[in-house]
């Protein structure tokens, strides 16, 4: 069964530095999106992205943050300057964007730290 | 304002026992989408079942069933039949509007199921 894939599972970095956090899709899907969830708490939203350009973002995705599909599979988070408040789980998730049900496919997550 | 509320504390369950997870939301969209997924200690978001606010039937998928109650706007997770690898964080979810749209989240209950 076709899945979302995400890379690294695991990142570690120190405050300051970029970090690109990389997911693909599932391959028919047209909606993709990234959710983030700081340790012990509720999953958020961060930005919505179909043909080729955001749809939707939320107040925590500020200039600091980027997307980018940058061929036809790759779908990729970039944070150009971490902090420390960006340590969480970032999920990736696709939707098929062909009905009014659209289940949001999620992927395994990547766990960022920074230290 | 809190567009989904979870609050129950950490629940123990006892096998093969039914458990029923509260979840309630809050929207002026006519059109919306209410969805629960599971979190396993690995971490990963698992779909579990979807309700639509049109829908006339409460949704069932194996031993999961969303109790469904527009008036009071409430959509119950019941998990029949309990079983060890059900122990996990369950998350309640709604998306407004059109099915593209973003994924709000609940802060999650905690089960553990107990032999």
């Amino acid at each position: 069964e076709p899945e979302v894939t995400q890379t690294p599972s695991h990142q570690v970095t120190q405050m300051g530095q970029e970090v690109i956090l990389r997911c693909v899709p599932i391959s028919n899907h047209l909606y993709f999106y990234w959710y983030r969830q700081i340790l012990g708490q509720k999953v958020e939203f961060l930005v919505s992205f179909y043909n080729n350009e955001i749809s939707e973002k939320s107040e925590i995705f500020d200039d600091q943050f980027s997307v980018e599909r940058p061929d036809g599979s790759n779908f990729t988070l970039k944070i150009r300057s971490t902090k420390l408040e960006d340590s969480a789980m970032y999920f990736c998730a696709s939707n098929p964007g062909r009905s009014s049900y659209n289940e949001q496919f999620f992927g395994p997550g990547t766990r960022l730290t920074v230290l | 304002a809190q567009k989904i509320t979870q609050t129950q504390p950490g629940m123990f369950v006892q096998e093969k026992e039914a458990v029923t997870l509260d979840c309630t939301y809050d929207t002026s969209d006519p059109s919306y989408g209410l969805f629960w997924y599971k979190q396993p200690s690995s971490g990963e978001m698992i779909f579990l079942i979807y309700q639509g606010s049109y829908d006339q039937q409460n949704a069932t998928e194996g031993r999961y069933s969303l109790n469904f109650q527009k008036a009071r706007k409430s959509a119950n997770l019941v998990i029949s039949a309990s079983q060890l690898g059900d122990s996990a964080m369950y998350f309640c979810a709604m998306r407004e509007g059109y099915g593209n749209n973003r994924l709000a989240f609940g802060k999650g209950n905690q089960v553990v199921v107990i032999p």
